[in-house]
């Protein structure tokens, strides 16, 4: 399985500002995604993180407001733009390995005020 | 499109009883299906998976599930719960004959088991 960390774990920040979170992972993987989860909420994919190319987005989310990096294999981030309260919720960073399961980060908790 | 559905908001249990979490899935092909759990303040720790061959799937923990085609569902079980397996459960389920490489959850199901 891979172990996957994120940084920061939570933030608390200002309306109108951005936050960019970082994933890491401790082995190449192809398949890297990004989701949101409300607390006690189901799990919205946001985006799927493309190496080497632009991330592609779900309905509903666009690349200004969530813009994604993919610089390799092991690492991506997404940075939530403009924040407003209705931001706040837990963003999730995944990856798919080979034989089809899907891991999860631990999460970044993010409060916005 | 591929969808999962969770028809219970929660389930309550006693200790040392069985246990049986509702899924019911929806894809134009073949599903690939998943259980995830979910403790307080924790990532989501996988649990399961269906891909193919035996429609009785074992997982972590002692659950189980069962892949069922006509009745499209894949429902988790444990035949002794604890209290221990309190959490939020989720299923999940891909499609991969439509391109869509990453999971569509459901909308979770929060498990009580009473002492």
């Amino acid at each position: 399985s891979a172990v996957i960390s994120q940084k920061p774990s939570r933030d608390i920040c200002q309306r109108g500002t951005s936050l960019t979170i970082q994933c890491q992972v401790d082995s190449q993987v192809t398949m890297m995604f990004w989701y949101r989860q409300q607390p006690g909420q189901s799990l919205t994919l946001i985006a799927t993180a493309n190496q080497g190319s632009e991330a592609t987005y779900e309905s509903g989310f666009v690349i200004d407001k969530f813009p994604i990096s993919r610089p390799n294999l092991t690492f991506s981030t997404l940075t939530v733009s403009n924040m407003s309260p209705e931001d706040s919720s837990i963003y999730l960073c995944s990856v798919r390995s080979g034989s089809d399961e899907q891991f999860f980060g631990p999460g970044t908790r993010l409060t916005v005020l | 499109a591929q969808s999962v559905a969770q028809p219970e908001d929660q389930v309550n249990v006693a200790e040392g009883n069985p246990l049986t979490v509702k899924c019911t899935y929806s894809v134009s092909g073949n599903p690939y299906l998943f259980w995830y759990v979910q403790y307080p303040n924790r990532g989501l720790q996988f649990l399961l998976k269906y891909i193919t061959g035996d429609n009785l799937v074992k997982g972590s923990y002692g659950f189980e599930a069962e892949f069922n085609k006509s009745q499209t569902s894949f429902h988790l079980k444990k035949p002794s719960a604890l209290v221990s397996d309190s959490a939020l459960y989720f299923c999940a389920v891909r499609d991969p004959n439509t391109g869509r490489r990453a999971l569509t959850f459901g909308s979770g199901t929060r498990l009580q088991v009473q002492p």
